[in-house]
């Protein structure tokens, strides 16, 4: 268990829907990334957060936002989805910034229909 | 941008054989990580290597960051049933905006 959770697991939805997933950091880190997993294109890289702030951006599609709350949980927004975004979405956290270590919650595998 | 490529894609391997997967970033690297991923799991956090030609150990397997810090490898010697996984590299260039870059993994087939 490392620490870091995230919810729903799953989430099967229909394509232009718009699904929020969340994620809850471990305590003490202050660091919250967000990627995206499928077969071909591997771990991607979506965004990151620290204290609330964005701090480095990757390939996130404009249809995707996030944001980081005070109490240092996130929430990544998928909105008018495509069949292409099903994936396994992955969140992580570290004490700081990029330098550190990562710790991946389980992940919510999202399925569009 | 930053690229980190990772090779083999595959590696089908017998138990007791040995393993080694390579990581090739685009550019020098202020460190790069390694991680784990077991099927239906997330990847966790092996090592980190920062120096130009570290050398890592941790029980079976050894690390290594290249001179030039361009460059990595993983070698698992004698694998076992345990090693089955994904196995990541992630390049970090420093500056911040990109965030970390992973490689798309070697994965580890391990034939009893």
């Amino acid at each position: 268990d490392s620490g870091v959770t995230q919810t729903p697991k799953h989430l099967i939805t229909a394509t232009g829907q718009r699904v929020t997933l969340r994620c809850s950091p471990r305590s003490g880190d202050l660091s919250v990334y967000w990627y995206q997993q499928s077969l071909d294109q591997g771990l991607q890289f979506l965004i990151q957060y620290y204290n609330g702030e964005e701090r480095a951006k990757g390939n996130i599609l404009e249809r995707f936002s996030a944001q980081q709350f005070p109490d240092l949980h996130s929430e990544l927004n998928l909105s008018s989805l495509e069949l292409g975004d099903s994936a396994l979405y992955f969140c992580a956290s570290s004490v700081v910034g990029d330098s550190y270590e990562q710790y991946f919650g389980p992940g919510t595998r999202l399925t569009v229909t | 941008g930053q690229q980190v490529m990772q090779i083999p894609q595959y590696q089908h391997v017998q138990e007791g054989e040995d393993f080694t997967t390579y990581c090739n970033s685009s550019t020098t690297l202020s460190n790069i990580q390694w991680y784990k991923q077991r099927p239906g799991g997330h990847p966790v956090f092996l090592i980190q290597l920062v120096k130009s030609g570290e050398v890592k150990k941790q029980k079976r397997l050894t690390f290594q960051f290249g001179e030039a810090k361009k460059n990595s490898s993983l070698h698992i010697t004698a694998t076992q049933t345990t090693d089955v996984g994904t196995y990541f590299c992630a390049g970090y260039s420093g500056g911040g905006a990109d965030g970390l870059t992973f490689g798309k993994g070697t994965h580890l087939i391990i034939q009893p």
